[in-house]
């Protein structure tokens, strides 16, 4: 069973600061793993999608990385903003089916201006 | 439309009854996921459709709970008999079978009395 873990929980930081978020799971047979964010009372945004023969994906200020062989992915946040203040969380898929997304319990950011 | 669409979006109902929820995906994706998050928890997997296939119903946590999809169209979430514990996001997303990448409806919050 595909278990993953987002560390932190939460994480406050000022304005400006560049920040890394971690996910690791343990099943590291992957098809993708997916960042999204979370807005409170919102449903999610999909934000990068690493597919499993890629090292990483960049999107804007987002960089997320993946290593399967240690079953670690890490999204990295440069020069963060008050609106980036969200829940972050990860998924993968078991295997090469793209079912049953496992999603990890989320990293709280909050950005201080 | 361009997005998943959720609805209703605000459902209100009393223990014992039932209610039914709907998920209109984006057009072209053949995947549609239900997924519930109940507060401050993280996101629990229900029900995956994938084309024609039979659907991953593994998630559902009880035979009060059902869900159909005809094609790639449409679906429906049932719950029979709603108790308290039912409470929570409902959250659907779709996808293309080729990209794996998830978008989520904003979600249709229950609140059984």
């Amino acid at each position: 069973k595909q278990e993953v873990t987002q560390i932190p929980a939460a994480l406050s930081v000022p304005e400006g600061e560049n920040l890394v978020l971690n996910c690791s799971f343990t099943d590291s047979a992957i098809y993708n793993l997916q960042w999204f964010r979370q807005d409170p009372g919102k449903g999610l945004t999909s934000l990068l999608l690493i597919q499993s023969s890629q090292r990483e994906q960049t999107s804007g200020r987002l960089n997320a990385s993946l290593d399967k062989s240690s079953g670690r992915s890490t999204l990295y946040i440069a020069a963060s903003q008050p609106g980036d203040s969200a829940t972050y969380l990860c998924a993968v898929p078991p295997g090469t089916s793209g079912s049953r997304l496992t999603f990890g319990e989320g990293t709280q950011l909050t950005v201080n201006p | 439309g361009a997005g998943v669409s959720q609805s209703p979006s605000n459902k209100v109902t009393e223990k014992g009854k039932d209610v039914e929820l709907r998920c209109d995906p984006i057009s072209g994706h053949t995947a549609l996921y239900w997924y519930r998050q109940r507060l401050g928890q993280g996101l629990e997997f229900l029900i995956y459709f994938q084309g024609n296939s039979a659907p991953d119903k593994s998630g559902l946590p009880s035979d009060r709970f059902s869900a159909e999809r005809t094609g790639e169209s449409v679906s429906t979430l049932t719950i029979q008999r709603t108790q308290q514990e039912d409470s929570a996001v409902y959250l659907c997303a779709s996808s293309r079978r080729d990209t794996g990448k998830l978008f989520f409806g904003s979600g249709t919050q229950l609140s059984v009395l």
